[in-house]
């Protein structure tokens, strides 16, 4: 259990640019999670996988927003043409099957997102 | 609406000192009710949970939350603080009875800093 990982830590980009994280779930977890946390407030659902498909998406997450886990393993979250309000910590969790909501829920230390 | 308060953003205690943080919930029915503790750096990590029975229940690094049906409250204590509990605790809550969202609804959080 080498926990759950996620890529880059910071994330530095310029207004109007592309970005995308990538998440690697603890391995044989079949759920994966995104969440937002901007700064001053708690962590924010955005989407949720169950292995490949994606079952639930937040308003939250606009048009610019596309998240996929094409194999069911790791996962990726796009932002497109950011904007200064996309600046926050994205965090990813995982959880494994059979599981009770939050029973097992392990999240990754985030990808903090600063658009200049 | 659903929601989750923590009242208090900030609060400082001398080590050794007990501590209580306090969280309130809005919700249909009772929820399970988490409590997590973000340190600088790192994912959240689960201090403890409430999904049914004993209303007083244990957790890691000694502490413990009591849930409240009456004052829709679930209040994390801990009776001598370290200093390494520094960090910031959240509530959350989540659907009861079951199911795979894991769609927490979280507050904004408290910062704990100790002092010697």
């Amino acid at each position: 259990d080498t926990g759950v990982s996620q890529d880059p830590r910071h994330k530095i980009t310029k207004r109007g640019q592309n970005v995308t994280f990538r998440c690697d779930p603890i391995s044989e977890h079949n759920r994966l999670y995104w969440y937002r946390q901007t700064l001053g407030q708690g962590p924010e659902f955005l989407t949720y996988f169950q292995n490949e498909a994606q079952l639930e998406k937040s308003r939250l997450l606009s048009d610019r927003f596309s998240a996929e886990r094409p194999k069911g393993s790791f996962s990726t979250l796009e932002i497109q043409r950011t904007e200064q309000g996309d600046s926050a910590m994205y965090l990813c969790a995982s959880s494994p099957r059979g599981t009770a909501d939050g029973e097992k829920l392990f999240f990754g230390s985030g990808t903090q997102l600063s658009v200049l | 609406a659903q929601s989750v308060t923590q009242p208090d953003i900030h609060i400082t205690v001398s080590e050794g000192a007990s501590l209580e943080l306090r969280c309130n919930y809005s919700y249909g029915a009772t929820p399970y009710l988490f409590w997590y503790v973000q340190s600088p750096g790192q994912g959240l990590q689960l201090l403890l949970k409430y999904f049914s029975g004993d209303t007083l229940v244990q957790g890691i690094k000694g502490f413990e939350a009591e849930f409240k049906r009456s004052q829709s409250s679930f209040n994390l204590r801990k009776p001598s603080v370290h200093w390494s509990d520094a960090a910031e605790y959240f509530c959350a809550v989540g659907p009861p009875g079951g199911g795979a969202t894991n769609k927490l609804i979280f507050g904004t959080g408290t910062l704990l800093a100790v002092q010697p």
